[in-house]
């Protein structure tokens, strides 16, 4: 089976342009989050979905980021418009949801805004 | 709201020594699950091991194992017979729910370096 799947893997922007990532989860899979790592904060969780519906977007910065999930397959992160302190990894996650406590990981996209 | 505390940035071992890791948590929950994930150079998030806090048996996933202290709030990893493999950032992590549905709470996370 193919993992969470995350696109683009590396990106590389100039400030003030809008960025949008994108998330596979893993078929099946009903929670999906999306994750920021920097060195100063370390991971820290932005929001997540349980089937499709945003539950706790606390952790989003700013009204800058916004996050949606169309369907089950398809998620996305954008900032907008964005700015140097951005530059992160940013990482998605799936899991099967409440009762099943394992979350998989994608391979992060690493951005950087200049 | 919850912390995760891992007092180790960095952690250097010759090959094939033990090694452990440790963790401290601040919940008020009674019922939550503790994580141990590992972060190769790769950057993958690679999970090796999970905890119930209502199993008092210490979680073991071959080379790995944990010592949970539930009145101490204490949460380390154990790894036996080290290898270069091994070498990766490990974090520790933190959810009071079923953890698939909420989010996790993660430490700033250890550095091991496994030396030939």
């Amino acid at each position: 089976d193919a993992g969470v799947i995350q696109s683009p893997r590396h990106e590389v922007t100039e400030m003030g342009q809008e960025v949008t990532l994108r998330c596979k989860p893993i078929s099946g899979h009903n929670s999906l989050f999306w994750y920021r790592q920097t060195m100063m904060r370390g991971l820290e969780l932005l929001i997540y979905f349980n089937n499709n519906v945003p539950i706790d977007d606390s952790g989003m910065p700013e009204d800058r980021f916004s996050a949606k999930m169309p369907n089950a397959s398809f998620s996305t992160l954008k900032i907008q418009p964005s700015e140097p302190r951005d530059s992160a990894v940013y990482f998605c996650a799936s899991s099967l949801g409440r009762g099943s406590y394992e979350q998989y990981f994608g391979p992060g996209t690493r951005l950087t805004v200049t | 709201a919850q912390t995760v505390t891992q007092s180790q940035p960095e952690m250097s071992v010759q090959e094939a020594e033990t090694v452990t890791l440790s963790c401290t948590y601040d919940t008020s929950e009674n019922n939550y699950y503790l994580f141990w994930y590992k972060q190769p150079p790769s950057r993958q998030m690679i999970l090796v091991i999970r905890q119930e806090a209502y199993k008092q048996q210490n979680a073991t996933e071959n080379r790995f194992s944990v010592n949970f202290q539930k009145a101490a709030k204490s949460f380390s990893l154990k790894i036996s017979d080290s290898q270069l493999g091994d070498t990766a950032m490990y974090f520790c992590a933190f959810t009071d729910s079923g953890g698939g549905a909420d989010g996790l709470t993660f430490g700033k996370g250890t550095h091991l370096i496994i030396q030939p």
